[in-house]
């Protein structure tokens, strides 16, 4: 068990429709990534989080939103969805603001997946 | 072109094989150098973990970096079917903007 726990596990959808994941770091850690993992692009790094702050930018889609609360805890927020948006998304959090740190681990969560119909 | 390049596999070999696993990269600002590892239906979990060029062992792992090839390798020695998971490498650079970018993904199985 890495820590970090996202809800929900799993979620189908219909095209056009808004969803919202969610994601609880462990204990401590201020950080929070948001990857993308489909079958044909493996991961994708999304956006990060520091301690409620915006700090990096990946390939994430205009429709796609994220924030971090106050209490730590992110949402990822996808909208007017895609049948392409159909994949696992991962959340990972660890103690470092920026760069890989001491020992670079991210610890991920087991993932959401998402199923657009 | 992928800034991480990584062979999908799937790769099978048979129990106490030695397996090897490869990456290469394009960014030469890449400083830091990852393995994980992604068993079915789970995160991915940290295995390995070096800085800038050279070599790592833990116990029937080891990783190496060449920088100035960019690329990267993980070896099994006495591989166990417990090993059958997906190997992603990972890597990023200095600076502050943290992006920890992945390859593909190397589906390995061991067979008993």
């Amino acid at each position: 068990d890495s820590g970090v726990t996202q809800t929900p596990k799993h979620l189908i959808t219909a095209t056009g429709q808004r969803v919202t994941l969610r994601c609880s770091p462990r204990s401590g850690d201020l950080s929070v990534y948001w990857y993308q993992q489909s079958l044909d692009q493996g991961l994708q790094f999304l956006i990060q989080y520091y301690n409620g702050e915006e700090r990096a930018k990946g390939n994430i889609l205009e429709r796609f939103s994220a924030q971090q609360f106050p209490d730590l805890h992110s949402e990822l927020n996808l909208s007017s969805l895609e049948l392409g948006d159909s994949a696992l998304y991962f959340c990972a959090s660890s103690v470092w603001e920026g760069g890989a740190g001491v020992t670079g681990e991210l610890f991920f969560g087991e993932g959401s997946r998402l199923t657009v119909l | 072109q992928k800034e991480v390049e990584q062979d999908p596999g799937p790769l099978s070999v048979p129990e106490g094989a030695i397996v090897s696993l490869n990456c290469t990269y394009s960014n030469s600002a890449f400083q830091y150098f990852m393995w994980y590892r992604q068993y079915s239906r789970k995160g991915p979990e940290l295995l390995m973990y070096t800085y800038s060029s050279g070599n790592k062992e833990d116990g029937r792992f080891t990783a190496q970096v060449d920088k100035s090839s960019k690329y990267i390798s993980l070896f099994i020695r006495d591989s166990q079917p417990s090993d059958s998971a997906t190997y992603l490498c990972a890597m990023s650079g200095v600076d502050s903007s943290y992006k920890l970018i992945f390859g593909s993904g190397t589906r390995l199985l061991v067979r008993p």
